[in-house]
């Protein structure tokens, strides 16, 4: 079963405007870590966020939010003010907590963001 | 800077030959881990270590195995290199108990 679900494939918004990345995640460890990358045609990932499952407070970073809904499995990324530069490919990604799991990162399939003038 | 460093940017390469991914860190983190990205997939973990010597299996180990000697390097081999293996192949490293991941810059492999 897929661990980490990503159903936009692609999303598209304006310059300046608000956009939420959405993302689902499925395990039945109470200890994990919720991660979002960004990754520019350059190909570098690039870290924006990251939320552990025992935060009270959803995370924020700059521009980035993590939009954090334990009981419904969610860890939507939500970019305010986008701007041109945040064109590129978001992946959701989730660490487990305990056991031979520990410490490895489980992907989503991505999102491409394009940002319009 | 920190960093981690993957040897080729591009490599294209015959089936059947023996490929060898290298992949070295400066930040003497303990953990390493080599993904390979294919459209719509994701990245899907092939193998990592926890340190020097130590490796397991991730979710697509099969026609590839890896090598940790010493704490800097991990090395992702292809035993014989097939088409269906061209992808983008990227590494990355954490210290052990932190939630920081740093990732190389990636391999794009094609296999001809």
């Amino acid at each position: 079963a897929q661990k980490i679900t990503q159903t936009q494939p692609g999303m598209f918004v304006q310059e300046k405007e608000a956009v939420t990345l959405d993302c689902t995640y499925d395990t039945s460890d109470p200890s994990y870590g919720l991660f979002w990358y960004k990754q520019p045609s350059s190909g570098e990932m690039i870290f924006l966020i990251y939320q552990g499952s025992y935060d009270q407070q959803n995370a924020t970073e700059g521009r980035y939010s993590l939009n954090f809904q334990k009981a419904r499995k969610s860890a939507n990324l939500v970019i305010s003010a986008s701007q041109l530069g945040d064109s590129a490919m978001y992946f959701c990604a989730m660490r487990e907590g305990f056991g031979t799991s520990y410490g490895k990162l489980t992907f989503g399939q991505g999102t491409i963001l394009t940002v319009h003038p | 800077d920190v960093k981690v460093t993957q040897s080729s940017r591009y490599l294209v390469k015959r089936t059947g030959e023996k490929v060898f991914l290298e992949c070295v860190q400066d930040m003497d983190h303990e953990n390493m881990f080599w993904y390979r990205q294919d459209p719509g997939l994701g990245l899907r973990l092939i193998y990592f270590s926890y340190d020097v010597k130590m490796k397991e299996k991730g979710d697509i180990p099969e026609g590839y195995s890896v090598s940790r000697e010493k704490k800097e390097r991990f090395s992702l081999i292809l035993e014989s290199a097939s088409t269906n293996q061209t992808s983008m192949y990227l590494c990355a490293s954490r210290r052990g108990g932190t939630y920081g991941y740093t990732f190389g810059s990636g391999t794009r492999l094609t296999v001809v």
